[in-house]
């Protein structure tokens, strides 16, 4: 079935440090992926999105290239803020999962001034 | 306009009471789907309507979970008997027809002592 694998955290940072998320994930056909963020005491919040090999989602600084060779949607922001500090999860819709979402287990960033 | 929202927004139980744990879908919006959020098992799908046909109920984990979609719109996610290791927090998400964009609740936290 349909996996999804994100590196293990906590993630600390200083600020203005370059970040990255690894994902990898396993599915047949052609997914759709996507990181979600959750920031302290609110509720999941799409962060962006690919739906085919190659596309490159990119919200708030933070970019992801949909890599079909390598089954990969890392996460990458160039200089983190302290308000980045969140809980982000890659997911996918598989493509024939009729919408349901597949997660990681969550990657924790701490982001320190 | 207003987002899914879900109540209540905290549930505290006795073991081997039953709970009901509702969601409201943004309004238009004909998928539904629950998910549960959990320390060891991270982000699980349970349950996903769309429109008038038959539920996913494949990620349901036991007979004593249930879920209902009324008129199309307001979901009631039931827990028969629970046991401690249903305490998690219980997560609704919906999105358009066409969309595959899904957007959660602020959940529902239901801890069973």
């Amino acid at each position: 079935g349909d996996s999804v694998t994100q590196m293990e955290g906590p993630v600390t940072l200083s600020e203005e440090a370059f970040l990255t998320i690894n994902c990898t994930y396993t599915a047949t056909g052609y997914p759709s992926l996507f990181w979600y963020v959750q920031y302290p005491g609110e509720g999941l919040q799409l962060l962006l999105k690919a739906t085919k090999a190659d596309d490159k989602g990119s919200n708030k600084g933070f970019e992801a290239t949909y890599r079909k060779e390598t089954t990969s949607f890392h996460l990458e922001k160039g200089s983190v803020q302290v308000s980045d500090s969140a809980v982000y999860f890659c997911a996918l819709r598989g493509a024939t999962s009729y919408g349901k979402l597949t997660f990681g287990q969550g990657t924790i960033l701490t982001v320190h001034p | 306009g207003a987002g899914v929202s879900q109540s209540p927004s905290n549930k505290v139980t006795e073991k081997g009471k039953d709970v009901e744990l509702r969601c409201d879908p943004i309004s238009g919006h004909t998928a539904l789907y629950w998910y549960r959020q959990s320390l060891g098992q991270g982000l699980e799908f349970l349950i996903y309507f769309q429109g008038n046909s038959a539920p996913d109920k494949s990620g349901l984990p036991s007979d004593r979970f249930s879920a209902e979609r009324t008129g199309g719109s307001v979901s009631t996610l039931t827990i028969q008997r629970t046991q401690q290791e249903d305490s998690a927090v219980y997560l609704c998400a919906s999105s358009s027809l066409s969309g595959d964009t899904q957007y959660f609740g602020p959940g529902t936290r239901l801890t069973v002592l």
